[in-house]
């Protein structure tokens, strides 16, 4: 069974940093496209990063210059550090498959999400 | 950049059909899009790829009553024999090299 499992989220202040990560299983991260994708409470659902097969990584522009998202295959792990935090970065994060190695670009499965709130 | 727009809001009675509706931006028409479901305090799941000759790709255990259709930039959800658990906000998303696009969701509600 392909799962997702979140963990990392937290209570952070404004300016600091936070590890998310979201650990794989049923899949090998490495040979897939893997993206984050974040809820801030009451809104919709934002992208945030993908992580391409080959190790190419793209971010929203809110986010790029603050964020790195990284894997760790010898762990199946995907990573999101999270820097230089801000107040609107608040929100639940969720790690997504993204796709299939021939067809990415869509979120198949979700991981549960992990709860991350920037807050002094 | 390929943008997504979905009505806030739609309603229909329990038994009945819905059709949602996610629009895409102007030379965007041949897009393929995903279809996803969040219940109530619960993640996102996703329900179906379609791309824009109405043709789908749905995941697993996603029942039948759940189909898509496609007409020009107009993608399309159609939830038949509605259950109070197909409650729920319902996104559209689609993809291009280096990024990721959410439509804003549109809140069904079951009368």
């Amino acid at each position: 069974e392909v799962q997702l499992v979140e963990t990392g989220g937290g209570l952070i202040q404004p300016g600091g940093s936070l590890r998310l990560s979201c650990a794989a299983s049923g899949f090998t991260v490495s040979n897939n496209y893997m993206s984050w994708v974040r809820q801030a409470p009451g809104k919709g659902l934002e992208w945030v990063s993908v992580i391409y097969g080959g190790g190419s990584t793209y971010y929203a522009d809110s986010v790029k210059g603050r964020f790195i998202l990284s894997r760790d295959n010898s762990k199946n792990t995907l990573y999101l550090q999270m820097n230089s935090l801000r107040v609107e970065d608040a929100a639940i994060y969720y790690c997504a498959k993204d796709g299939i190695i021939s067809d990415p670009g869509w979120f198949d499965p979700w991981g549960q999400g992990t709860l991350v709130t920037v807050s002094s | 950049q390929v943008v997504l727009t979905q009505s806030p809001s739609a309603s229909a009675s329990l038994g009945a059909s819905v059709k949602l509706t996610c629009t895409l931006s102007s030379g965007h028409s041949s897009y393929t899009i995903a279809w996803h479901q969040q219940q109530p305090e619960k993640g996102p799941r996703y329900l179906m790829k379609l791309n824009s000759d109405g043709s789908h790709f749905k995941g697993d255990g996603i029942p039948d009553r759940f189909s898509g259709s496609s007409s020009g930039a107009e993608r399309y959800l159609t939830i038949s024999s509605l259950q109070s658990d197909d409650e729920a906000v319902y996104y559209c998303q689609t993809w291009g090299t280096g990024i990721r696009v959410f439509g804003g969701g549109t809140k069904l509600t079951v009368l």
